[in-house]
C-alpha cells in the first residue's frame, strides 16, 4: 500500500514557540494533502486541506494564523503551529490523496506536547 | 451536514467469536465509504472502499459491505491482533469520519 510519513515522530516545545510538522508521500503524488487532529479516545478532526502549489482551504473554527501549511511540491505538505500554547497539546495526523485515486494514505501522526 | 455513526462504541470479543460493525451514515452525495483500522497512538491504516450500494470487500478475517444508508464491517474468527479501533468516514470531496469501535479480542 502506498506510504506516508510523518516528522517528527513526538515533539515537546515550550509555551510561545513553533512547531513545524512534515507530511511526505513517499511512493506516490498527492494533489492534494489534509491534516487532522485527534483529540484522546475522539475521533479525527478535520483541520485544512492543502493543495500543491495554492492556498490552504481550512475548516470553520480553525485559525489560519496560528496553523500554517504550505503545501510546495506533489510529496510534501507542512504544518507549522505558531506561537504554539498548552492548548496545541494533541495527536496531529496527515493524510495524502493518491492523485490516481479518491483514497486518502494517513501518516503515522506526529504527538505534540507544549508546556 | 454530512454524518457518519458508528455502533457499539466498544465490542469486547472472545478470540474465534464472529460479530459485526455498524457504520450508517445521511451524506449528500456519497463519492465513496472507507474503512481505516487505528492502533493507540498512530495513523489510520486503510482497509477497504466502497463506492456502491451492494459491494462487498474483503481481506482475511474482515468483510465490509454496504447499503444505501449503512455499511457493516464483518469480522469473522477474530484474533487478538485484530484488537484495534475500526473507524468509518464518508467521503464526498473530503472525509467525514464515525466515532469508531474499538474492538477488543480476548485470548
Amino acid at each position: 500500500g502506498a506510504v506516508v510519513s510523518q516528522h517528527p515522530s513526538r515533539v515537546i516545545c515550550k509555551s510561545g514557540t513553533s512547531v513545524k510538522i512534515e507530511c511526505r508521500s513517499l511512493d506516490f503524488q498527492a494533489t492534494t494533502m489534509f491534516w487532522y487532529r485527534q483529540f484522546p479516545k475522539k475521533s479525527l478532526m478535520l483541520m485544512a486541506t492543502s493543495n500543491e502549489g495554492s492556498k490552504a482551504t481550512y475548516e470553520q473554527g480553525v485559525e489560519k494564523d496560528k496553523f500554517l501549511i504550505n503545501h510546495a511540491s506533489l510529496t510534501l505538505s507542512t504544518l507549522t503551529v505558531t506561537s504554539a500554547h498548552p492548548e496545541d497539546s494533541s495527536f496531529y495526523i496527515c493524510s495524502a490523496r493518491d492523485t490516481l485515486e479518491e483514497t486518502q494514505y494517513f501518516g503515522p501522526g506526529t504527538r505534540l506536547l507544549v508546556l | 451536514e454530512d454524518q457518519v455513526t458508528q455502533s457499539p462504541e466498544a465490542l469486547r470479543l472472545q478470540e474465534g467469536e464472529s460479530s459485526s460493525l455498524n457504520c450508517s451514515y445521511t451524506v449528500s452525495g456519497l463519492r465513496g465509504l472507507f474503512w481505516y483500522r487505528q492502533d493507540p497512538g498512530k495513523g489510520p491504516e486503510f482497509l477497504f472502499t466502497l463506492y456502491s450500494a451492494g459491494e462487498e470487500k474483503e481481506k482475511e478475517r474482515l468483510k465490509a459491505t454496504l447499503t444505501k444508508k449503512e455499511s457493516f464491517l464483518h469480522i469473522t474468527a477474530p484474533k487478538p491482533e485484530d484488537s484495534a479501533t475500526y473507524l468509518c468516514a464518508v467521503y464526498d470531496y473530503k472525509l467525514s469520519f464515525g466515532a469508531g469501535t474499538t474492538v477488543t479480542v480476548r485470548a
